[in-house]
């Protein structure tokens, strides 16, 4: 059974800082990983879809990066702001399209 | 493109009441649609996928008679909470998945509260 970890749970930065948020899965026979944006009360913004056989995906100041092999996957966010305050999700996909959530890191960016 | 929508976006109910929830891809066929719910601060858990024209695979846990589930057309799928219960307030979120990459679109979801 596919198991994803979101580590830290919470983060909290001050404005203009770069940070990275991690995400590993125990299966890596995995289809993709998204990289998802929630907002309190909200449902889910995709920001980043990588596929198995890519190794990172570039959108603007976000860049996520997958080690299959390895099970992990990292979200690095440049030059922090307040709007990027949010709850991030990993999700993995799997056969079947199935997907399997983290359990979120929650970022606070700080003016 | 590949915008899905919910209705209602938010729900009160009375226990002992059923609710239907629906979701509609917007501009594309989907073939497969994703229920989950997600309770507060929690993440999201797959409740069931359905396909067009067939029945819905639950999770296992999940009571396939308390949420129907129907996917009548490439366009809309329904979930029918029935007689429910102060536990089953939740956020239930859809997703539809496009032919072709294995993405899924996810609806704004639906706030249920039930009294």
């Amino acid at each position: 059974k596919q198991e994803v970890t979101q580590i830290p749970a919470a983060l909290s930065v001050p404005e203009g800082e770069n940070l990275v948020l991690n995400c590993s899965f125990t299966d890596s026979a995995i289809y993709n990983l998204q990289w998802f944006r929630q907002d309190p009360g909200k449902g889910l913004t995709s920001l980043l879809l990588i596929q198995s056989s890519q190794r990172e995906q570039t959108s603007g100041r976000l860049n996520a990066s997958l080690d299959k092999s390895s099970g992990r996957s990292t979200l690095y966010i440049a030059a922090s702001q307040p709007g990027d305050s949010a709850t991030y999700l990993c999700a993995v996909g799997t056969s079947g399209s199935r997907l399997t959530f983290g359990e979120g890191t929650q970022l606070t960016v700080n003016p | 493109g590949a915008v899905v929508s919910q209705h209602p976006s938010w729900v009160i109910c009375k226990s002992g009441t059923s609710v239907k929830i629906e979701c509609r891809s917007l501009d594309f066929q989907a073939t497969t649609m994703f229920w989950y719910r997600q309770f507060p601060k929690q993440s999201l858990m797959l409740m069931a996928t359905s396909n067009e024209g067939s029945k819905a695979t639950y999770e296992q846990g999940v009571e396939k008679d308390k949420f129907l589930i129907n996917h009548a057309s490439l366009t809309l799928s329904t979930l029918t909470v029935t007689s429910a219960h102060p536990e089953d307030s939740s956020f239930y979120i859809c997703s539809a998945r496009n032919v072709g990459p294995h993405e899924q679109y996810f609806g704004p979801g639906t706030r249920l509260t039930v009294t």
